[in-house]
């Protein structure tokens, strides 16, 4: 499995509190992303890095705010949460790197954060 | 901009009757596209991978899928469903250059019945 770490894995927090959700790579890989998990949704992208202090909005990134300081560390923070946000939130990676002979170019999941916004 | 439809929600099969998962798949330039399974609870795991090198893609656990680019689609099969199969299955694309973000369709959940 791809060195991906979630945490917290769940959390419980209240509307309009500040949340840190971390996501931690053992790969060294350039690219990081966040998701999250809605039924019915599928999955949508928040923000992805595409290195280090280099990172960009998704499709639904209203909300919420990332950094990324070290190649190895993304954080994504809900600066005052709302019952919307209740999701699963999912870290990947990639390196996305193709040659002719090598296809590296998908993505690595992580578990998963459960949050809940009551 | 790219977009991943997949149709149908939830699907039910029989066990050792073939499975079908269709995608199908817009994009301007020739993309990648992939398949991944999520079991309950659990994260995304790769299935297999569209790069260009071969139309007909072999996967894990027994799973193929055919890139047809005048149907811009890219749908799933197995020929005989195994109970170990229940799970959800998504399809994505992402851009062959420039391009590196991965979107998903919205899934579709396999039920295989005894």
């Amino acid at each position: 499995d791809a060195g991906i770490t979630q945490s917290p894995r769940h959390k419980v927090t209240e509307t309009g509190t500040p949340v840190t959700l971390r996501c931690h790579q053992t790969e060294n890989h350039r690219y990081m992303y966040w998701y999250r998990q809605d039924p019915g949704h599928g999955l949508r992208l928040i923000h992805y890095s595409y290195g280090v202090k280099d990172t960009d909005k998704g499709e639904v990134s209203d909300g919420y705010s990332v950094s990324r300081s070290k190649t190895e560390d993304f954080l994504l923070t809900l600066e005052s949460a709302t019952s919307s946000q209740t999701s699963v939130y999912f870290c990947a990676i990639s390196s996305h790197f193709s040659l002719v002979q090598v296809m590296n170019t998908e993505a690595f999941f992580g578990q998963g954060t459960r949050l809940t916004v009551v | 901009a790219q977009s991943v439809t997949q149709l149908g929600s939830h699907v039910s099969v029989s066990e050792g009757a073939l499975v079908l998962l269709r995608c199908n798949y817009s994009s301007s330039v020739p993309p990648y596209l992939f398949w991944y399974v999520q079991y309950p609870n659990q994260g995304l795991q790769l299935l297999l991978k569209y790069t260009s090198a071969a139309t007909l893609v072999k996967g894990i656990n027994g799973f193929e899928a055919e890139f047809k680019k005048s149907e811009t689609s890219f749908h799933l099969t197995k020929p005989s469903a195994h109970m170990s199969d229940a799970a959800e299955y998504f399809c994505a694309v992402s851009g062959s250059s420039g391009t590196y973000k991965y979107i998903f369709g919205t899934g579709t959940r396999l039920k295989v019945l005894a």
